[in-house]
């Protein structure tokens, strides 16, 4: 099984302001996600992190409001840009190993709070 | 397209009874199934999951969930529910080739009396 840790467990920010979230793992992970869960709400994949190349976003997310990086195959960060009330969710990172037979792990979240 | 649909949005059920919670999916190929439950304040914990054979699959905390594929179905059980069992759960599906990028159901909140 795989150990996901992120950073910060919650923030409070400001509206137009950026938070960045990390995502670490204890060990290499092909696959690792974004998934925001709203108040009260499901979650909903954001993008899908690709080591070495763009990431993959899900329908209705967009690069330049969710800018994620993957330098190598145990880290990436999610950054919320530009931010609103709206944007206040958990933010939960997710990673996986391609093949048949794995499960994906899930961090702890993100709790942000926009005012 | 795919979808997970969980119809029961809360559920209460007293403690030591019985809990089935429900989940039909769509989707055009043989899913990955997955329950996860989440506690007040917590992330995601995996309670069980269903890739192939056995339909019946055996999970922790003495869950079971049963894959009927012509029912489209994954209901999640377990026969004595215990006060600690109070959580959200959520079934989701996983698309095939192994990438487990999952789509979540909308939840269902479970509520035990003493």
């Amino acid at each position: 099984s795989a150990v996901i840790s992120q950073k910060p467990s919650r923030d409070i920010c400001q509206r137009g302001t950026s938070l960045t979230i990390q995502c670490q793992v204890d060990s290499q992970v092909t696959m690792m996600f974004w998934y925001r869960q709203q108040p009260g709400q499901s979650l909903t994949l954001i993008a899908t992190a690709n080591q070495g190349s763009e990431a993959t976003y899900e329908s209705g997310f967009v690069i330049d409001k969710f800018p994620i990086s993957r330098p190598n195959l145990t880290f990436s960060t999610l950054t919320v840009s530009n931010m609103s009330p709206e944007d206040s969710s958990i933010y939960l990172c997710s990673a996986a190993d391609r093949g048949m037979n794995t499960e994906a792990f899930f961090g702890q979240g993100t709790r942000l709070t926009v005012v | 397209a795919q979808s997970v649909t969980q119809p029961d949005i809360h559920i209460t059920v007293s403690e030591g009874a019985s809990l089935e919670l429900r989940c039909n999916y769509s989707y055009g190929a043989t899913p990955y199934l997955f329950w996860y439950v989440q506690s007040p304040g917590q992330g995601l914990q995996l309670l069980l999951k269903y890739f192939s054979g056995d339909t019946l699959v055996q999970g922790i905390k003495g869950f079971e969930a049963e894959f009927k594929r012509s029912q489209s179905s994954f209901n999640l059980r377990k026969p004595s529910v215990h006060w600690s069992d109070a959580a959200e759960y959520f079934c989701a599906v996983g698309f095939s080739g192994g990438y487990n990028k999952l789509i979540f159901g909308a939840g269902t909140r479970l509520a035990v009396h003493p």
